[in-house]
């Protein structure tokens, strides 16, 4: 079963533009995970931040965690088109890892 | 080049008949996992493996067997296949369950 629910489920937006995206989970986590997935691809690790931590920095990704909310969102800044993927939060707790069902972000030229 | 490989990468099947899709990891990783990945369910765990001898079902074990005999590969086993297991499956690792996985590329696999 799903533990995160990313925020929106798409987004299209213009080369250049920032994208972000939020996964809200309902239980306490050790840590909170983004991976990438293009097209029916494998998912990619992209960053991984700790309960203890609240934004942590990877290239033009930030990511933030706020443990009181329950949330988290992903930041890429100055988008590109080959940021065309699904982006999805997992969340583990009790060394159990769970994925959200992902946000389709478009990036147009 | 630190991978997770995957095979094959397209199955079609017809129902019933035995199938196994392979997964080998490089990295000396000692947790590996199975996926499936559905429209609108997102990803959902099959089995797991700790370790060698070890493993474990997942959110969705009916129809599937794992095993793992050697800590570099975890095959995946559909006994009698059902249409209900088109999928896109993948296989992940990962030297600790609660870090960062690396995926195979994915086996899409239609039971007709």
């Amino acid at each position: 079963s799903q533990q995160g629910e990313e925020d929106p489920q798409a987004l299209s937006i213009q080369e250049g533009e920032n994208a972000t995206m939020n996964c809200s989970y309902k239980t306490s986590i050790n840590n909170l995970q983004w991976y990438r997935q293009n097209s029916g691809r494998g998912l990619v690790h992209l960053i991984l931040i700790r309960s203890n931590e609240r934004e942590k920095h990877s290239g033009r990704l930030r990511v933030t965690l706020d443990t009181s909310k329950k949330s988290s969102s992903l930041l890429i800044t100055a988008s590109r088109a080959a940021d065309t993927a699904s982006y999805f939060c997992a969340t583990v707790a009790n060394n159990d890892m769970r994925f959200g069902a992902g946000t389709r972000l478009t990036v147009k030229p | 080049e630190a991978q997770v490989t995957q095979n094959p990468r397209y199955l079609i099947t017809v129902t019933g008949k035995k199938l196994t899709v392979t997964c080998s990891q490089n990295m000396n990783h000692e947790y590996m996992s199975w996926y499936r990945q559905d429209p609108g369910l997102g990803l959902r765990q099959i089995y797991y493996s700790m370790n060698v001898e070890v493993t474990d079902k997942g959110d969705v074990p009916e129809g599937y067997k794992v095993s793992r005999k050697e800590k570099r590969n975890f095959p995946l086993i559909l006994e009698s296949p059902s249409p209900n297991q088109t999928s896109l499956y993948f296989c992940a690792s990962s030297r600790d369950r609660a870090y960062g996985y690396t995926f195979g590329s994915g086996t899409r696999l239609t039971v007709v």
